[in-house]
């Protein structure tokens, strides 16, 4: 299994309240990706990075911000948490442009 | 824009019955297409791929998918089915969306029951 970490695997955040969730890696790959799956919608890409500082919007990044110092951390920042933001966020990781993503256990988050 | 359209939320079988899973895609050049597995309460594994080599596919757990141009379809077999296949499946494509990075877009997923 590719070494990909998120964390925390669950939280409980109030509305308003910024919230931070983590994803690590130990594979040096160059790419990772944020997305949040909902039922219906399948996954749906948030943000994404193609090296250190270097990073970019998806399909649905309102609401949301990225950061990526390290190659090995991807951090995706929701500045003011909101009901519609409850969701399951997984972390893929890639090592070459258009080939496959690994992906990480996910995170659950409720917004209350 | 590319897009991949999965025919059938909800598929259910027989065990030992054949699984077939439809994924049919759309993009205006060659694509790298993917089927992945997710199990409860876990990420998404990579079944299998392909890009652009042979057009029949194996995979894990005895899976395999053919790419057929010509109905730009990606469609995921199992001669099969044991209990331990159910779960829920999703097929990809690989988007340039410019300059030198790629992204994935994902059908809205197959959820497979296997019924004793």
């Amino acid at each position: 299994d590719a070494g990909i970490t998120q964390s925390p695997r669950h939280k409980v955040t109030e509305t308003g309240t910024p919230v931070t969730l983590r994803c690590h890696q130990t594979e040096n790959h160059r790419y990772m990706y944020w997305y949040r799956q909902d039922p219906g919608h399948g996954l749906r890409l948030i943000h994404y990075s193609y090296g250190v500082k270097d990073t970019d919007k998806g399909e649905v990044s309102d609401g949301y911000s990225v950061s990526r110092s390290k190659t090995e951390d991807f951090l995706l920042t929701l500045e003011s948490a909101t009901s519609s933001q409850t969701s399951v966020y997984f972390c893929a990781i890639s090592g070459h442009r258009g080939y496959e993503q690994y992906f990480g256990p996910g995170t659950r988050l409720t917004v209350t | 824009a590319q897009s991949v359209t999965q025919l059938g939320s909800h598929v259910s079988v027989s065990e030992g019955a054949l699984v077939l899973l439809r994924c049919n895609y759309s993009s205006s050049v060659p694509p790298y297409l993917f089927w992945y597995v997710q199990y409860p309460n876990q990420g998404l594994q990579l079944l299998l791929k392909y890009t652009s080599a042979a057009t029949l596919v194996k995979g894990i757990n005895g899976f395999e998918a053919e790419f057929k141009k010509s109905e730009t379809s990606f469609h995921l077999t199992k001669p099969s089915a044991h209990m331990s296949d159910a779960a829920e499946y999703f097929c990809a494509v690989s988007v340039d969306s410019g300059g030198s990075n790629y992204k994935l877009t994902f059908g809205k997923g197959t959820l497979l029951t296997v019924n004793p």
